[in-house]
């Protein structure tokens, strides 16, 4: 059964920092692998879309690496802002034929002090 | 391409209450699926619908959970007899193909 951690599960960083949230995933055999930002009570909104053939996306101030292998991505957020401040969220794809359901970690809530 | 949209946003219902959502994909989509998100959690799968049929139902969705996408457009996404335990963020999504993920703003349900 996939299980995704997310580690750590808040992070509190002065505005202006780069900054690294990471995802971990137990069982390598993923279609793709989706960060997600949701802010409170609200519904998410996809950022990167991460193919398993590939090793990085990249959208704006936003870069999110994936190795396989070792069950490992992480999504970069460079010179943050106090709009950054949200729960970040990973998930998986698994890669298996018919098998559609997404895994998602708990989420990372990150917030950027002004 | 308005985006996947729920509604409603928000309901509060009495214990025992039947409830229906509904979600409205981005139309050249051909799946469409259903989470669940409880607080401090990442969203659970409930069902998905490729088309208008339903491949395949979470062990969460018990009976009294009941969804249908007729024609492959809309969803609908009812509870019956109503339980505290339901009360959740209730989140859609569709997809074209294997591609990634869109989701809708969510249903907050309350039960009381």
């Amino acid at each position: 059964k996939q299980e995704v951690t997310q580690i750590p599960a808040a992070l509190s960083v002065p505005e202006g920092e780069n900054l690294v949230l990471n995802c971990s995933f137990t069982d390598s055999a993923i279609y793709n692998l989706q960060w997600f930002r949701q802010d409170p009570g609200k519904g998410l909104t996809s950022l990167l879309l991460i193919q398993s053939s590939q090793r990085e996306q990249t959208s704006g101030r936003l870069n999110a690496s994936l190795d396989k292998s070792s069950g490992r991505s992480t999504l970069y957020i460079a010179a943050s802002q106090p709009g950054d401040s949200a729960t970040y969220l990973c998930a998986v794809r698994p890669s298996n034929f018919g098998n559609e359901k997404l895994t998602f970690g708990t989420g990372t809530r990150l917030t950027i002090i002004p | 391409d308005t985006g996947v949209s729920q509604d409603p946003r928000h309901k509060i219902t009495k214990r025992g209450q039947n409830v229906t959502f509904r979600c409205d994909p981005i139309s050249e989509h051909n799946r469409l699926y259903w989470y669940r998100q409880t607080l401090g959690q990442g969203p659970e799968f409930l069902t998905y619908f490729q088309n208008e049929a339903q491949l395949e139902k979470s062990r969460l969705l018990s009976d009294r959970f009941s969804a249908e996408r007729p024609k492959g457009s809309f969803s609908t996404l009812e509870i019956q007899r109503t339980e505290q335990g339901d009360s959740a963020m209730y989140l859609c999504a569709s997809s074209l193909d294997f591609y990634g993920y869109t989701f809708g703003s969510g249903t907050r349900l309350t039960v009381v």
